[in-house]
């Protein structure tokens, strides 16, 4: 049973590109949870996702940032107009229904923006 | 606002030594999670601990929940060099929508020198 699986593993943009980052959760697995770890700091929370429907976007910043989760298909990050500030690890998690608290980690995207 | 407080924050031993660390809360734990990272990686689930005063083992890991659930040790016997990363407690919050978003303390650097 494959794991959590994230690509690219390594990405690297320019001020003002457009960064996707995908994540395909565990078999069986419905909910997927988007998490940034920024240098010295630790893993934040940013999106929680169902199948074609955002659950909880609290830790999304407000502009430039949207998530999905479609029905077929990879969930996905999205970056717009990326700036310096963004580089940072993004972390997918995916949960079995009825267990989020038991969250299985994806290796990581690590975006750098020159 | 949940506040988890690791500590120590690093920690660098020999190989064959014991070593505890410790994550705290501000409040009770509905449930805690505890995380190994490694460097380039994703964190990796440990355990999960649930009732208070439970006390659960993976090898020379000995994860204890504390009877009020507001704190949780590791203590690790015996370490070895492969024990090296960073350890992350984390708690999965439930709120009005149902959601199970983790949040995580800064972590525990652990480095074990052969």
């Amino acid at each position: 049973n494959a794991g959590v699986m994230q690509n690219p593993r390594h990405l690297v943009r320019r001020r003002g590109q457009e960064a996707r980052l995908r994540c395909s959760p565990m078999k069986g697995h419905s909910h997927v949870y988007w998490y940034r770890q920024l240098p010295e700091e630790g893993l934040k929370f940013m999106v929680y996702l169902q199948k074609e429907n955002i659950i909880d976007e609290s830790g999304m910043p407000k502009e430039r940032f949207s998530a999905e989760f479609p029905k077929e298909g990879p969930s996905i990050l999205r970056i717009q107009q990326v700036v310096r500030g963004d580089s940072a690890a993004y972390f997918c998690a995916s949960s079995p229904p009825a267990r989020e608290e038991t969250q299985y980690f994806g290796p990581g995207t690590r975006l750098l923006v020159l | 606002t949940q506040l988890l407080e690791q500590s120590p924050q690093f920690l660098s031993i020999q190989e064959g030594e014991n070593l505890t660390v410790y994550c705290n809360s501000s409040s009770v734990f509905s449930s805690l999670q505890w995380y190994r990272q490694e460097p380039g990686e994703g964190p990796v689930l440990l355990v999960t601990v649930v009732t208070g005063g439970e006390v659960k083992k993976l090898k020379r890991l000995t994860f204890q929940f504390g009877d009020a659930r507001k704190d949780s040790s590791l203590h690790i016997t015996a370490a070895q060099p492969g024990d090296t990363g960073l350890y992350l407690c984390a708690e999965s919050i439930h709120g009005s929508s149902n959601t199970g978003k983790l949040i995580f303390g800064q972590g525990t650097t652990l480095q074990v020198k052969p």
